[in-house]
């Protein structure tokens, strides 16, 4: 099983600009979520999933859309960069709803926003 | 607001010491985790301890758990220069919608 994947590991916006940091787990599992790390903050959670057509919003969500349309996939979308958003996003899966099961991490996404 | 906050925020020991760090948290939980992080790696899950469970061991890993005071508390024993890591409490909220990590402890082991 390769577990959690994220792509890119790396990457430069210009303020304004729009992307997609992907994710992808096949272990099958029904909840999903992304966070950010900002040095100091530890981790925030940005919006998550219970599974396939089903998002929410965590504790950060404001400039971030997520979609999911298959169980193992759930990009997050970035609408237009802000320097803010400046970051290390880690993708999460687990196989049951957040707190109930361990949550298996994906290597991260480091953006810089200029 | 962070529900879980981690104690001491850097903690710098010898190889064979045994390292303590300590989460507070502030409502009500149904699990506790402990996770660690190697420097520019995701985190990997430790342990999770539930609500009614005081003590849970992996390895040289223990970890308790008081109810009464919100908090736990994360010893490895023995420790190694591989151990050296940033390690994170983390709860559950609203019944585990919603997932909440503290700040971390940073851990060096000195050779």
């Amino acid at each position: 099983n390769a577990g959690v994947t994220q792509t890119p590991k790396f990457q430069v916006l210009k303020t304004g600009q729009s992307m997609t940091l992907q994710c992808a787990q096949d272990m099958n599992h029904e909840y999903m979520s992304w966070y950010r790390q900002d040095p100091g903050m530890g981790l925030r959670l940005i919006h998550y999933s219970v599974g396939a057509g089903i998002t929410d919003q965590g504790e950060v969500p404001n400039g971030y859309n997520v979609s999911r349309s298959t169980t193992e996939d759930f990009p997050l979308r970035l609408l237009s960069a802000a320097p803010s958003q400046t970051s290390v996003y880690f993708c999460a899966s687990s196989y049951s709803t957040g707190g109930a099961a361990e949550q298996y991490f994906g290597p991260g996404t480091r953006l810089t926003v200029t | 607001s962070q529900q879980g906050e981690e104690d001491p925020q850097a903690l710098s020991i010898q190889e064979g010491e045994n390292a303590t760090m300590n989460c507070s948290y502030k409502t009500s939980i149904n699990n506790l985790q402990w996770y660690r992080q190697n420097s520019g790696r995701g985190l990997v899950h430790l342990i999770l301890i539930r609500s009614n469970e005081r003590e849970k061991h992996s390895g040289r890993l223990r970890v308790t758990l008081d109810t009464s005071k919100k908090s736990s508390s994360l010893l490895i024993t023995a420790s190694r220069a591989a151990d050296t890591a940033s390690y994170f409490c983390a709860t559950d909220k609203n019944y585990g919608q919603n997932f909440v990590f503290g700040p971390g402890t940073r851990l060096s082991v000195l050779p």
